[in-house]
């Protein structure tokens, strides 16, 4: 079971609100992805976490917070976010981040509306 | 660096057609290289895969096969449906660390019944 669930799917927030993007996955990877996707681009890296520890931060803005409580679970902490930051966000899990030919499994993905 | 490119622009043709979209690569060894697809409001899903030169990764009916001495990687689906409606991004995982993705720029396939 390739799964990778993600919570809400639909969100919309104010441009000062605090909101939080949740994904979960059952299939014991050790490495969990955020990507931002734009309408009609393909997908954009913006965290890493390689066995809870983030690896990869690819300069993304601090308004955005990533976390990970455990193996199993990733969050996305938003805050004090701009109307350009609107996309659909999308986890991502794979066995370990650092082998070759691993499989990268998306969600869903959550669309996220900054009004 | 890794790079990913595939045909410019959306893809429109009846149902039962024949389905061809191109992918090329550049990337240092021997990548690792995917299609997904992603349905109109949803994420991407794995369509198929292949880890090294001459594999042929397979699923729903399409078919690519991994092509290293022309680099490349193209996607083929002999009869398809109005239901493969979506678009297709080719991408590759190197072999370094992190596991990262290139990604082309997705194709836009339109089906018509």
């Amino acid at each position: 079971d390739t799964e990778v669930t993600q919570t809400p799917k639909h969100l919309v927030m104010g441009m000062t609100n605090k909101k939080s993007l949740k994904c979960e996955q059952h299939m014991g990877h050790r490495a969990m992805y955020w990507y931002k996707q734009k309408a009609k681009k393909p997908p954009e890296l913006m965290f890493v976490y390689s066995y809870e520890k983030l690896s990869i931060n690819e300069s993304v803005p601090s308004r955005f917070s990533p976390e990970c409580p455990n193996s199993s679970l990733l969050n996305l902490h938003l805050h004090a976010l701009q109307p350009e930051d609107s996309a659909l966000y999308l986890c991502a899990s794979s066995q370990e981040s650092t082998l070759s030919g691993n499989t990268i499994y998306f969600g869903e993905g959550s669309w996220l509306t900054v009004v | 660096g890794n790079s990913v490119t595939q045909m410019e622009g959306p893809v429109t043709l009846s149902e039962e057609a024949f389905l061809t979209i191109n992918c090329t690569y550049t990337a240092t060894g021997y990548p690792s290289l995917f299609w997904y697809v992603q349905y109109p409001g949803e994420g991407l899903q794995l369509l198929l895969k292949a880890t090294k030169a001459d594999d042929k990764g397979s699923n729903k009916g399409f078919e690519a096969t991994y092509r290293k001495e022309t680099t490349s990687f193209h996607l083929e689906k002999g009869s398809v449906q109005v239901s493969d409606s979506a678009v297709y991004f080719c991408a590759l995982s190197d072999r370094g660390g992190n596991n990262r993705l290139a990604f082309g720029k997705g194709n836009q396939v339109v089906v018509i019944p």
